[in-house]
C-alpha cells in the first residue's frame, strides 16, 4: 500500500466546508483511496472511497486530482459532531483491509 | 454502527485471568478482524479470519487467542491478562468485493488490567 501524508490538525467553523487533504505521491494506477474517520474512542466510520473519479454520497465528497497523487475529502457544512482523527488510507485492490495502516491522520476540529 | 456490536463494552479485571470479548455482526460479511489500539499507536491488528474456517495471525497475536464460532461471530480471548494488554479493542467486519474492501467496526472494549 502507498504510504499516505496528512496533516496532524485542521480547524473548521461550524456550518463551513472542511477539506481534508491527503498526499499519495506514490499510489499505483489500481490502488483505491479510502477515508474513515474516528470520534474520540469510537471505532472508526467508513467515509468514502474512490480510484480516478470525484465521488461523492451523504457524508462527503472525495476529490481525487488527475494525476492521483493527493485528494481532498470535504465534508460541505461541517458541524460539531464532525470533530474527530480522519484517515486516509491507500490499498491495493486484492489484498487485506486487516493489513491497511491507520496511520495518524489528521484531527479535525469543528468550532462553533 | 449497531450492525457490529462488541461485548463487554468495559472490563476491568486481574493479572494471569482469562478473559474473553465477544463480537458479533449482522452484516452477513465473512471477512471479521480484531484490532487493539493505544494512545499514540494507532490500530494494531490481532487476528483475522476471512471466514469460519480461516483464522490467522496479525502483526501482535502473542497472548492472545480467538474463535470463529461462526459467521455472525468472532471472539478474542486473553488466556493469561496481562497489564499491557490495557487497550481499547475493536472488532471489525468487511464487506469484501474483490478490488474493493470496505471495513465496519464496533464501539470497541476498553479493557483494564490490574
Amino acid at each position: 500500500d502507498a504510504k499516505t501524508t496528512q496533516p496532524p490538525s485542521m480547524d473548521c467553523a461550524e456550518g463551513r466546508a472542511a477539506n481534508l487533504p491527503c498526499n499519495h505521491s506514490t499510489i499505483s494506477g489500481n490502488e483505491y483511496v479510502y477515508w474513515y474517520r474516528q470520534i474520540h474512542s469510537q471505532g472508526p466510520q467508513y467515509i468514502i472511497h474512490g480510484l480516478k473519479n470525484n465521488e461523492t454520497n451523504e457524508m462527503a465528497s472525495l476529490i481525487i486530482t488527475e494525476d492521483r497523487k493527493s485528494s481532498t475529502l470535504i465534508l460541505p457544512h461541517a458541524t460539531l459532531r464532525d470533530t474527530a482523527v480522519y484517515y486516509c488510507i491507500v490499498r491495493a485492490p486484492y489484498t487485506n483491509a486487516g493489513k491497511s495502516t491507520f496511520g495518524d491522520g489528521t484531527t479535525l476540529t469543528v468550532k462553533p | 454502527d449497531a450492525d457490529v456490536t462488541q461485548t463487554p463494552r468495559n472490563r476491568i479485571t486481574k493479572t494471569g485471568k482469562r478473559i474473553m470479548l465477544e463480537c458479533s455482526q449482522t452484516k452477513g460479511h465473512d471477512r471479521m478482524y480484531w484490532y487493539r489500539q493505544d494512545p499514540g499507536l494507532g490500530l494494531r491488528l490481532i487476528y483475522y479470519s476471512f471466514d469460519v474456517k480461516d483464522i490467522n495471525k496479525g502483526e501482535i497475536s502473542d497472548g492472545y487467542s480467538v474463535s470463529r464460532q461462526a459467521q455472525a461471530k468472532f471472539s478474542l480471548s486473553l488466556e493469561s491478562a496481562i497489564p499491557n494488554q490495557t487497550a481499547l479493542y475493536f472488532c471489525a467486519t468487511s464487506d469484501f468485493q474483490g478490488a474493493k474492501e470496505t471495513q465496519y467496526f464496533g464501539p470497541g472494549t476498553r479493557l483494564l488490567v490490574l
